[in-house]
């Protein structure tokens, strides 16, 4: 079945650090792909998104691009900073019939100051 | 304010007691969903309304009851739990139940614990 796959946290890092946070997902079909991230003790909010390959989501600083061939769609920030830290779910979602988000198993990040 | 609101924020009941949870979205979408999220586990897809229609449950165990009266409300009735339903619980919705372009809008949970 369809499936993402996450990095494992916690991810650290220093404030001011380059981030990236890897995804792969196995889908057939053309999936759109999502990033959420949660804040503690908040609900998940969405990040960003992309609905075809080659696709570039973005927002707050933070990019993702839909590669098809590498079945991937790693999020980057270049400059992180407290703020930031929270969980990170990436997601995929298919518009057929019963088209579920499914989410990755989530990946913490801390920044440090 | 995310559009989809959750109430109570915080609930502390004991194993005999009924309670309900209450979601509330008015941003016209006619799929909510019910989500767990336990401490270092992914999250759980308990429940999906469809034009308030439920159209699936995910081997949720009786104890937990919803109810969607209306497209803008879905309540997840709650009795007899067990310390290990602690948790927090998410409700979402979205524009289409296959719109595969769309995301979901999440309410910020009601954080359950179970005494």
């Amino acid at each position: 079945g369809d499936s993402v796959t996450q990095m494992e946290g916690p991810v650290t890092l220093s404030e001011e650090a380059f981030l990236t946070i890897n995804c792969t997902y196995t889908a057939t079909g053309y999936p759109s792909l999502f990033w959420y991230v949660q804040y503690p003790g908040e609900g998940l909010q969405l990040l960003l998104k992309a609905t075809k390959a080659d696709d570039k989501g973005s927002n707050k600083g933070f990019e993702a691009t839909y590669r098809k061939e590498t079945t991937s769609f790693h999020l980057e920030k270049g400059s992180v900073q407290v703020s930031d830290s929270a969980v990170y779910f990436c997601a995929l979602r298919k518009g057929n019939q019963g088209g579920k988000l499914i989410f990755g198993q989530g990946t913490e990040l801390s920044v440090k100051p | 304010e995310t559009g989809v609101t959750q109430t109570p924020r915080h609930l502390v009941m004991g194993m005999t007691n009924k309670k309900s949870l209450k979601c509330e979205q008015h941003l016209g979408h006619n799929a909510m969903y019910w989500y767990k999220q336990s401490a270092k586990k992914p999250l759980e897809l308990m429940f999906v309304y469809s034009l308030e229609e439920r159209v699936e449950n995910n081997s949720v165990p009786s104890r937990f009851s919803p109810e969607c009266p209306n497209s803008s409300h879905l309540f997840l009735h709650l009795h007899t739990l067990q310390p290990e339903d602690s948790a927090l619980y998410l409700c979402a919705s979205s524009a289409g139940r296959t719109g595969g372009s769309y995301g979901y809008t999440f309410g910020s949970g009601t954080r359950l614990t179970v005494v």
